[in-house]
């Protein structure tokens, strides 16, 4: 089992839609939790940056963290093509040497 | 935001030579980087963790002697592939980390070797 299961998608939505990417993890001792945006051939671009379970909230984006069930989620609102991108969760072991452990990705594909 | 630079962002090469990418911290100084390589449609891979002024820690599995790191200064770290072959064609990515532990990540060199 992988530390950190994402589900690889591919999601396709249309224009305008809210997203709901998702990520789940096995290792209780996680504390930091981001989320990376990625194009194609481009390096991951960092979104979101969370510690503590609840709502994180910049713009059309929204981070939850749920540390009781393991489970963090982010949210697209009003969904643009731009958005079309690899959708990457990672976290941050604290006795892991600040290194980060990620998910799969998930390809988004927002149509207008 | 963290700005991190790579160059070159694209380099092809013959097999058996060796090429250098840098990794560069534009606007804050990173005493930890990380080298990543990721092939189509998969998550990044870590390489090794670089710190500045002491030996680079290898992943298992990732050869130290192909893969040289050198972290020269708290701005800059490179990776040289040794003897580059086919098989090591990849995308390679660098992240500097912050000190709230924050890794941004440079834009990636894709390394084709003929």
């Amino acid at each position: 089992q992988k530390e950190v299961e994402q589900d690889p998608g591919p999601l396709s939505v249309p224009e305008g839609a809210i997203v709901s990417l998702n990520c789940t993890y096995s290792n209780s001792a996680f504390q930091y939790f981001m989320w990376y945006r990625q194009y194609s051939r481009k390096g991951p671009e960092l979104l979101m940056y969370t510690y503590s379970s609840g709502n994180k909230e910049d713009g059309r984006f929204t981070a939850q963290v749920d540390k009781s069930s393991k489970y963090i989620s982010l949210f697209i609102r009003d969904s643009q093509p731009s958005d079309s991108a690899t959708y990457l969760c990672a976290m941050i072991d604290p006795q892991g040497a600040q290194k980060l452990v990620f998910g799969q990705g998930t390809r988004l594909t927002i149509n207008p | 935001g963290a700005v991190v630079s790579q160059h070159p962002s694209w380099v092809i090469c013959k097999s058996g030579t060796s090429v250098k990418i840098e990794c560069r911290s534009l606007d804050f100084q990173a005493t930890t980087m990380f080298w990543y390589r990721q092939f189509p449609k998969q998550s990044l891979m870590l390489m090794a963790t670089s710190n500045e002024g002491s030996k680079a820690t290898y992943e298992q599995g990732v050869e130290k002697d192909k893969f040289l790191i050198n972290h020269a200064s708290l701005t800059l770290s490179t990776l040289t592939v040794t003897s580059a072959h086919p098989e090591d064609s990849s995308f390679y990515i660098c992240s500097a980390c912050t000190t709230t532990d924050t890794q941004y990540f440079g834009p990636g060199t894709r390394l084709t070797v003929l």
